[in-house]
């Protein structure tokens, strides 16, 4: 079963705006992970949050995690046409344990 | 670095037919996933294996998969027979055994149509 699920399904932005992603879990984690996926490709690993962090940035990118809400966000500020993909909130129950995915957000940035 | 390799990148069987699918992790990488994507979803994962141990077959569909780690290294997911139902996007992924979790590496993936 899925463990963690995307908000909102689908998204559609106009280049320069944020956009943000909500993803929603149901038990305790060790960590939570954000992947984007280009059509037709694999999932490209973007940012790691443990569950005892708060907020981590990369990029362009932020994350954040409310384990009381058992719940995270991933911002995407300034987007691009080439942010234009598929991500996907994964969580982990431990390190080293298998990582459980959403049915991800698909995010259109048009030029 | 290299990444994870895949292949074949697409197969097309017919149904009851059986197909194999390869994976070469990312050098050193102790931990290997085999995930089935079907579309318009999220990865689900079949197998977990740790050097060439399982750790996690919870999810594979023993009856018609299976699947192989030979020497820690490279894998091989086999379907037989197929059925409609397994038309999907196979991923192979990798990921050090790093205290704290670690992101994986996937591969790009086998696209396979059963028909």
């Amino acid at each position: 079963s899925q463990q963690g699920e995307e908000d909102p399904q689908a998204l559609s932005i106009q280049e320069g705006e944020n956009a943000t992603m909500n993803c929603s879990y149901k038990t305790s984690i060790n960590n939570l992970q954000w992947y984007r996926q280009n059509s037709g490709r694999g999932l490209v690993h973007l940012i790691l949050i443990r569950s005892n962090e708060r907020e981590k940035h990369s990029g362009r990118l932020r994350v954040t995690l409310d384990t009381s809400k058992k719940s995270s966000s991933l911002l995407i500020t300034a987007s691009q046409a080439a942010d234009t993909a598929s991500y996907f909130c994964a969580t982990a129950y431990n390190q080293g344990g298998k990582l459980i995915f959403g049915q991800g957000t698909e995010l259109s940035v048009k030029p | 670095e290299a990444g994870v390799a895949q292949s074949p990148r697409y197969k097309i069987i017919e149904k009851r037919q059986s197909v194999a699918f390869w994976c070469n992790p990312i050098s050193g990488h102790a931990t290997l996933y085999w995930y089935q994507q079907i579309l318009g979803q999220g990865p689900k994962l079949l197998i977990q294996f740790q050097n060439n141990g399982v750790v996690d077959d919870s999810q594979l569909p023993k009856d018609r998969f299976s699947a192989e780690r030979l020497k820690g290294v490279d894998s091989t997911l086999k379907i037989q027979p197929a059925k409609l139902e397994d038309s999907a996007v196979y991923l192979c992924a990798s990921s050090p055994l790093i205290r704290g979790g670690y992101g994986y590496t996937f591969g790009s993936g086998t696209r396979l149509t059963v028909v």
